[in-house]
């Protein structure tokens, strides 16, 4: 499979501990972009790279939430000290960008994290 | 700034009648519209994209949208539903630089 790959599907983690999770992009894929979804609710930007450099943080993303893509290549997103309010589907997104008008991007299946 | 609304949240159809999701955009610049569909346990997909050429344009699995500018529209709509199209849909804007902006979604219901 040569889509966008995230791991885990699901996590399930006590209040305050912390959680990581990694993101797999399409392999020649400069842009690698970080979203969450709430039930009942479109995605929301988090942040995206160009390749290594994070180019951009959604004021969403506090100061316990950090990403960082090594290399360009694959990419982690940790939130430290968890609360009951980061439970959401984290999903990631792929694109090409060459300069051109509207490239598309792909998207993983998603992390579901349940904060109990 | 750019926004979507999409004026229904959930929409119910019989199977092989047609289906019409609503969208309407908001944009500073020439905008880059999308709709995507998400299935249960599966990632979002792209069903078609308008990027300024031709104004009704044409996806995957028989959908087709039309590119308003006057109404700020990008509804789309499909001649038959099937029971596959069961789903939530996401009507999506771009800004010129990288940000997806995503509506809050339209859940469709076929009957059989």
């Amino acid at each position: 499979d040569t889509g966008v790959s995230q791991n885990p599907r699901h996590k399930i983690t006590k209040r305050g501990q912390n959680v990581t999770f990694r993101c797999d992009p399409i392999s020649e894929h400069n842009r690698l972009y970080w979203y969450r979804q709430t039930l009942g609710q479109g995605p929301e930007f988090l942040t995206y790279f160009q390749n290594e450099a994070q180019l951009e943080k959604s004021r969403l993303l506090s100061d316990r939430f950090s990403a960082e893509r090594p290399k360009g290549s694959f990419s982690t997103l940790e939130i430290q000290r968890t609360e009951q309010g980061d439970s959401a589907m984290y999903l990631c997104a792929s694109s090409l960008e060459r300069g051109q008008v509207g490239p598309e991007a792909f998207f993983g299946q998603g992390t579901r994290l349940t904060v109990v | 700034a750019q926004s979507v609304t999409q004026l229904d949240s959930h929409v119910s159809v019989s199977e092989g009648t047609p289906v019409l999701l609503r969208c309407n955009y908001s944009s500073s610049y020439s905008p880059s519209l999308f709709w995507y569909v998400q299935h249960p346990n599966k990632g979002l997909q792209l069903l078609l994209k308008y990027t300024s050429a031709a104004t009704l344009v044409k996806g995957i699995n028989g959908f087709e949208a039309e590119f308003k500018k006057s109404e700020t529209s990008f509804h789309l709509t499909k001649p038959s539903a099937h029971m596959s199209d069961a789903a939530e849909y996401f009507c999506v804007v771009r800004d010129p630089f990288y940000k997806l902006s995503f509506g809050a979604g339209t859940t469709v219901t076929v009957r059989a």
